[in-house]
């Protein structure tokens, strides 16, 4: 299956339930960062950025929140659903002369049983 | 409708040919970048051209050639392919060179026997 082999971060929830996918970045001068989710199979597809002078932004069932102090970011998925299931990423910017360079986490591989 | 397109999908080839992968965005973007997902799903940046100018060149071998005939084309060329060039590789676009979205195509999985 999808995991096999890749010792990522797992979450496993039940449908309906609230998920929470946490990341920690390296650098602190980066000032915008973005959640990136990716099927098996697939392309990373975008689910919520922020920069860096916000701490919380919403989207559709999803919420990213920033704490600049820790170097933290975390992605809430509510009312999780099997579609959900996936590998998600976190990317961060750090802007000046490496606009538009994004490195990426490690990944953690959310599963959702129905 | 597909935003951003690779050719080919799959690529199996033998140790020591030379191949290229093809990348088309029709969103208008100004911005393009190739990636290598390696077998742990780890995501690095390798190249990003603006407008046809190279402005991210990461540590990748000089095997790996990026070319941009126009800002809505990408092609890597990989010469002398390696065993450890077998990866996934994705052509994303974004509108500008930072603070922007990137876009990502389905990915071009290269294999080297």
């Amino acid at each position: 299956g999808e995991s096999v082999g890749l010792h990522l971060p797992t979450l496993s929830v039940q449908e309906g339930d609230n998920s929470i996918i946490n990341c920690a970045y390296s650098n602190s001068a980066s000032d915008y960062f973005i959640w990136y989710k990716q099927e098996s199979g697939k392309g990373p597809q975008f689910i919520i950025d922020i920069r860096s002078n916000m701490d919380k932004r919403q989207g559709q069932r999803v919420t990213v929140l920033l704490n600049k102090t820790v170097k933290h970011l975390s992605l809430q998925i509510a009312a999780t659903q099997p579609g959900d299931s996936a590998v998600y990423f976190c990317a961060e910017d750090a802007g000046g002369t490496s606009y538009g360079k994004l490195t990426f986490g490690q990944g953690t591989i959310l599963t959702v049983h129905p | 409708d597909t935003a951003v397109s690779q050719t080919p999908k799959y690529l199996v080839t033998q140790m020591g040919n030379d191949k290229s992968i093809k990348c088309e965005q029709n969103l208008g973007h100004d911005t393009m970048y190739w990636y290598k997902q390696d077998s742990k799903k780890f995501l690095k940046i390798m190249f990003s051209y603006n407008n046809k100018e190279l402005i991210i060149n990461e540590t990748v071998p000089n095997r790996f050639s990026p070319k941009s005939p126009d800002k809505a084309h990408l092609n890597l060329h990989i010469n002398s392919l390696e065993l450890g060039d077998s990866a996934v590789y994705f052509c994303a676009s974004s509108r500008g060179k930072g603070w922007e979205t990137q876009y990502f195509g389905p990915g071009t999985r290269l294999l080297v026997l």
